[in-house]
């Protein structure tokens, strides 16, 4: 089955400089590929995701980037800011419309 | 989008007792997925649960100890059986539109076994 592999596990940055989270993984057959940002004590909530038939997109501050032959795919988050800080998690399918989640980057803005 | 009101939003419970966490969801959705997710830790799926099917569980975790209902298309519930502190957790239940979309999440359940 998929394994995925997230790094760092935690990220310390200065406001306003960028941010990078890297993930890889191992099955070729996985086509999506979504970040999940989960603030202290809620919910997962998607912030991008990226499928197969691009190699980057973005949103504002957040880009993602996707290398299918290398079979990794990394967050950018650009201008960082307070509220930033999180824990970020990626994932890849896992079959039957699973998902295989990365162990998880604590990224912390300082001010 | 889908909406799940997950209850309850936190328990203590004492060992080798029972908790049954329930997930309502907004719509009518295919599957349903309990994750338990330890303190610092990731997202583990536990199982996926089909309306009139059993749940399929992933490696290491067992019907006994975690079992599932699904009565219709918008609800579930997860028990988590004879529990030890090593039970203590977050829940989630979590939904999605379809494969290779979004998936959405129940607020948690937070338990702690004494």
């Amino acid at each position: 089955g998929e394994n995925v592999e997230q790094h760092p596990s935690t990220l310390s940055v200065q406001e306003g400089d960028s941010a990078v989270i890297k993930c890889t993984y191992s099955d070729s057959a996985s086509n999506y590929f979504p970040w999940y940002k989960q603030e202290l004590g809620k919910r997962p909530q998607l912030i991008i995701d990226i499928r197969s038939n691009v190699g980057e997109k973005k949103d504002q501050r957040i880009a993602v980037t996707l290398n299918k032959t290398a079979k990794h795919f990394s967050l950018h988050i650009t201008e960082t800011q307070p509220e930033d800080s999180a824990v970020y998690f990626c994932a890849a399918p896992g079959g039957a419309q699973k998902l295989v989640f990365g162990q998880g980057t604590r990224l912390t803005i300082n001010p | 989008s889908a909406v799940i009101s997950q209850k309850p939003s936190r328990d203590i419970c004492q060992r080798g007792t029972s908790l049954t966490i329930q997930c309502q969801v907004d719509s009518q959705v295919t599957m349903m997925f309990w994750y338990r997710q330890q303190p610092g830790q990731s997202l583990t799926l536990i199982a996926t649960a089909n309306q009139g099917s059993e749940a399929t569980y992933e490696s290491g975790f067992v019907i006994d100890k975690f079992p599932i209902s699904r009565p219709n298309l918008t609800f579930s519930t997860l028990t988590v059986s004879n529990m030890s502190p090593e039970d203590s957790s977050i829940y989630l239940c979590s939904v999605d539109l379809g494969a290779n979309t979004e998936a959405f999440f129940g607020q948690g359940t937070r338990l702690t076994v004494v």
